[in-house]
């Protein structure tokens, strides 16, 4: 129940074109849903994240779609570019539990110019 | 502000024997987690400090353990190292108390040989 599945595990995407990444989750007490981004030799940094009293986030080319009832929630990210080549961590996260996160397995994007 | 310091940034030891690596958290961050990420593991959680007392453990053996100073600054400890302990050591900080998401370090790059 705490684990939070990710897919696809490696994504190519051409430039220009849209990248969506998926997650699934079982636990419904989760209450934070975070997407970070990974550039190798660097540590995640926090992308956008998002709370389920919302259905949609976006910040700029980056948007989180949340659905609560299918406990699901995806990255969409538009107008890909070569700088978005990265490896992408979904993760999830509970108040009561000291708001420490569970995370996806990461997905590997590649974007083609 | 600076972010999230982990030192040494790589590190390479031999078989058996033990390796301490530091992290120095965000100023005013009371919690430090650690994580090791090896090449298809993803992220997997070590343990979590906050205010110096372990809050949270992840499923690694005891040869694994952590502490905090009160200035929040953290170290970890491998002793007995295995050839599979060879990974990037990951440190996140964040506020603690009702706050949501970590800044990560850039790791520590640990190859046992």
């Amino acid at each position: 129940q705490q684990q939070v599945k990710q897919s696809p595990q490696s994504l190519i995407v051409q430039k220009g074109g849209i990248s969506i990444i998926n997650c699934a989750y079982e636990n419904t007490a989760f209450d934070y849903f975070p997407w970070y981004q990974q550039f190798p030799g660097k540590g995640p940094a926090l992308l956008i994240a998002i709370r389920p009293d919302v259905s949609e986030k976006k910040e700029g080319r980056f948007t989180i779609s949340f659905n609560k009832s299918a406990k699901q929630f995806s990255l969409h990210i538009m107008d890909s570019q070569p700088g978005d080549s990265a490896t992408y961590f979904c993760a999830a996260s509970r108040m009561d539990s000291n708001y420490q996160l569970i995370w996806g397995a990461g997905t590997k994007l590649i974007i083609k110019p | 502000k600076a972010g999230v310091t982990q030192t040494p940034r790589y590190l390479i030891k031999t078989r058996g024997q033990q390796v301490t690596l530091s992290c120095s958290p965000i100023s005013g961050h009371r919690s430090v987690s650690w994580y090791q990420q090896t090449p298809g593991q993803g992220l997997q959680f070590l343990f979590e400090y906050f205010s110096e007392t372990q809050r949270n453990k992840g499923n690694f053996p005891g040869r694994f353990s952590g502490r905090q100073f009160s200035n929040s600054r953290s170290e970890m400890n491998v002793s007995t190292l295995e050839l599979g302990d060879s990974a990037l050591y990951l440190c996140a900080s964040s506020a603690g108390q009702g706050t949501y998401g970590y800044t990560f370090g850039s790791g520590t790059r640990l190859t046992v040989v």
